[in-house]
């Protein structure tokens, strides 16, 4: 069965700092793996995904993720943040092997930057 | 920049009573898509459909729930019969492609049931 864990429900960063939001999964088979961020009173927004190919991919403002396929993790990251990053980011898993089409999302890490 | 959009954003109703979703995916788009959060909880998929039917559906998308695509532009979802527990934001999204595409939501419909 698919899972996603995201361990953290709260990272507080200063602003400028570098930012990781973890993530790991669990698929019968290959995963194709996304991050969305949801700002209050918004919908999800597509910020990144890795699908195939190079294991570092980069998305919108600037965030990029890692896939580590031995440590099952696709932790995205950030070198600045910026106050305007304060939101909930929301990791999620499709498993290839099983072909199903939804996609499982984590609980959700909420980042908060301080000023 | 093409968007989902949901009607309404916040929807009360009674319970027993059936409600209605509403949501027009981007146009392109041949997959469709209902997932719901419960406050405080994670977002969790309710149904996938593709070529006016369903494709896909969860242990929550029971016999209360139901999808159409009315037109060529529409995806509702509506709920027969709500319970409190129905109580949730509801995430339209739809996509290009199912699998190694990305899915793109609306702003979400809040239903409270009371």
């Amino acid at each position: 069965a698919q899972s996603v864990a995201q361990p953290e429900d709260q990272v507080n960063v200063a602003e400028g700092n570098p930012l990781t939001v973890k993530c790991t999964y669990s698929v019968s088979g290959n995963p194709y793996l996304f991050w969305y961020v949801q700002y209050p009173n918004r919908g999800l927004q597509f910020l990144l995904k890795y699908i195939t190919g190079d294991n570092l991919v980069k998305g919108s403002y600037g965030f990029e993720a890692e896939f580590n396929k031995s440590q099952t993790s696709f932790h995205l990251k950030k070198p600045s943040a910026l106050v305007s990053d304060s939101a909930l980011y929301f990791c999620a898993v499709r498993d290839i092997k099983t072909g199903a089409n939804n996609l499982f999302f984590g609980t959700g890490t909420r980042l908060t930057v301080i000023p | 920049e093409p968007e989902v959009t949901q009607t309404p954003s916040h929807q009360v109703t009674q319970m027993g009573q059936e409600v209605i979703l509403r949501c027009v995916p981007i146009s392109n788009h041949l997959y469709f898509y209902w997932y719901r959060q419960i406050l405080g909880q994670k977002v969790e998929f309710l149904v996938s459909f593709y070529n006016n039917e369903i494709s896909e559906k969860s242990e929550i998308f029971d016999d209360q729930f139901s999808v159409e695509r009315p037109d060529g532009s529409n995806f509702t979802l509506k709920i027969r019969s709500t319970k409190l527990e129905d109580s949730a934001m509801y995430f339209c999204a739809s996509s290009v492609r199912p699998m190694n595409t990305e899915a793109f939501f609306g702003q979400g419909t809040r239903l409270t049931v009371v």
